[in-house]
């Protein structure tokens, strides 16, 4: 069966730092390009960062560019986002998604004073 | 960036008859790497259609996808009552990997 699941969300102030963490199981991570995907608090779906099967590829939507940090450790099954310079419009679920087939319950960041 | 517009906004409809999805790209999208997702609420997303028309795995064949280039569609033959959701529109061909605004089917 499988199984993702994502955590380390939580509240933190604007400017603040927060790192996810996506476990998996159930199926072959390293041979899957891993993704997270952000919903704001009542809409659409925004696609926020991908990584390749091996790591040796990134790629980041315009919006975080620069201030967040995708990773994956294929021995333990895992992917990351490290999030810095956090703003209010951060705000909102967080998926990870493996070939966009594969998805977590999502994680809720929320940036506010 | 390539951008993915979904029509209609809403559509209502009854369980039984068709539904129609457009999703329009304002550039072409490589190699057809397009998708359909439903969401339901307080639910993540679930993939239907990859590769503009290739039925995802447990995926009913009342779904179908159809298109190319700019141009794609949604079609759920026969609508039952856990068809209504809302359903995105993607492209996975060129980072970044852009979603489409949404298209809520609700019941009419």
């Amino acid at each position: 069966e499988v199984q993702v699941v994502d955590s380390g969300g939580g509240l933190v102030h604007p400017g603040g730092s927060l790192r996810l963490s996506c476990a998996t199981s159930g199926f072959t991570f390293s041979d899957y390009g891993m993704n997270w995907v952000r919903q704001a608090p009542g809409k659409g779906l925004e696609w926020v960062s991908y990584i390749s099967d091996s790591g040796n590829s990134m790629y980041y939507a315009d919006s975080v560019k620069g201030r967040f940090t995708i990773s994956r450790d294929n021995a333990k099954n895992s992917l990351y986002l490290q999030m810095n310079s956090l703003r209010a419009e951060d705000t909102g679920v967080y998926y990870c998604a493996g070939r966009f087939i594969y998805w977590g319950q999502g994680t809720l960041v929320t940036v506010s004073s | 960036e390539i951008v993915l517009t979904q029509s209609p906004g809403t559509l209502s409809l009854s369980p039984g008859e068709r539904a129609t999805l457009s999703c329009r790209a304002s550039q072409s999208v490589s190699s057809s790497y397009s998708a359909w997702f439903q969401q339901k609420p307080g639910q993540a997303p679930r993939l239907l259609i990859y590769g503009a028309s290739s039925r995802a795995s447990g995926i009913p064949e009342r779904f179908s996808g159809s298109g190319s280039g700019t141009d794609f569609t949604l079609t759920i033959s026969r609508l039952e009552p856990e068809d209504f959701a809302v359903y995105y529109c993607q492209q996975y061909g060129s980072p970044p990997y852009t979603f489409g605004q949404g298209t809520k089917l609700e019941i009419k």
